[in-house]
């Protein structure tokens, strides 16, 4: 079935540098991609998404682009700040089956 | 405009005890989801309506869960004989429409303990 791996956390950082989360996936078809955060103490938010190969997405200084050859949509932002500090989920969306499947999550945690 | 919310935001019960966990989509969508967060298995898909149909039942854990819509609108999810291993946060999201594109908006979530 289909599957999400991403890189395993928490990715500790300091403010300004720059920040790569890994994501691979394993899908039959063409998925759409996504990447959610959740800041402490509050629900799931899409970040950014792209639907198709070689599409990129990005938002809020983040983006991640859709490479069906090496079927990855790895998460990158040039200048992390503390308030960047959460879970990010990576998740893929098959045609024809509704679910999200998500990935572990990876933490996030940046320092002043 | 409104997103989605969730009702209660924490449930304590006992085990064995039945519970009801509300969830109230975005105004006009016509999907909606429902997942599960818990330490151990991570997010994990339930069950997606499509108006006030379920076609796929398939992610609920056991027939102790059973979920409903009504009016294309709202929808309940039922755990009866509540178990410590379903303990996590529910999350309900809903989408515009039935489609691989399209975003799954989430709600806060419902945390649930059972004790």
């Amino acid at each position: 079935g289909d599957s999400v791996t991403q890189m395993e956390g928490p990715v500790t950082l300091s403010e300004e540098a720059f920040l790569t989360i890994n994501c691979t996936y394993t899908a039959t078809g063409y998925p759409s991609l996504f990447w959610y955060v959740q800041y402490p103490g509050e629900g799931l938010q899409l970040l950014l998404k792209a639907t198709k190969a070689d599409d990129k997405g990005s938002n809020k200084g983040f983006e991640a682009t859709y490479r069906k050859e090496t079927t990855s949509f790895h998460l990158e932002k040039g200048s992390v700040q503390v308030s960047d500090s959460a879970v990010y989920f990576c998740a893929l969306l098959n045609t024809g089956f509704q679910k999200l499947v998500f990935g572990t999550g990876t933490r996030l945690l940046v320092s002043p | 405009g409104a997103g989605v919310s969730q009702s209660p935001s924490n449930k304590v019960t006992e085990k064995g005890k039945d519970v009801e966990l509300r969830c109230d989509p975005i105004s006009g969508h016509t999907a909606l989801y429902w997942y599960r967060q818990s330490l151990g298995q991570g997010l994990e898909f339930l069950i997606y309506f499509q108006g006030n149909s379920a076609p796929d039942k398939s992610g609920l854990p056991s027939d102790r869960f059973s979920a409903e819509r009504t009016g294309g609108s709202v929808s309940t999810l039922t755990i009866q004989r509540t178990q410590q291993e379903d303990s996590a946060v529910y999350l309900c999201a809903s989408s515009p429409e039935l489609a691989a594109q399209e975003t799954q908006y989430f709600g806060p979530g419902t945390r649930l303990l059972v004790l």
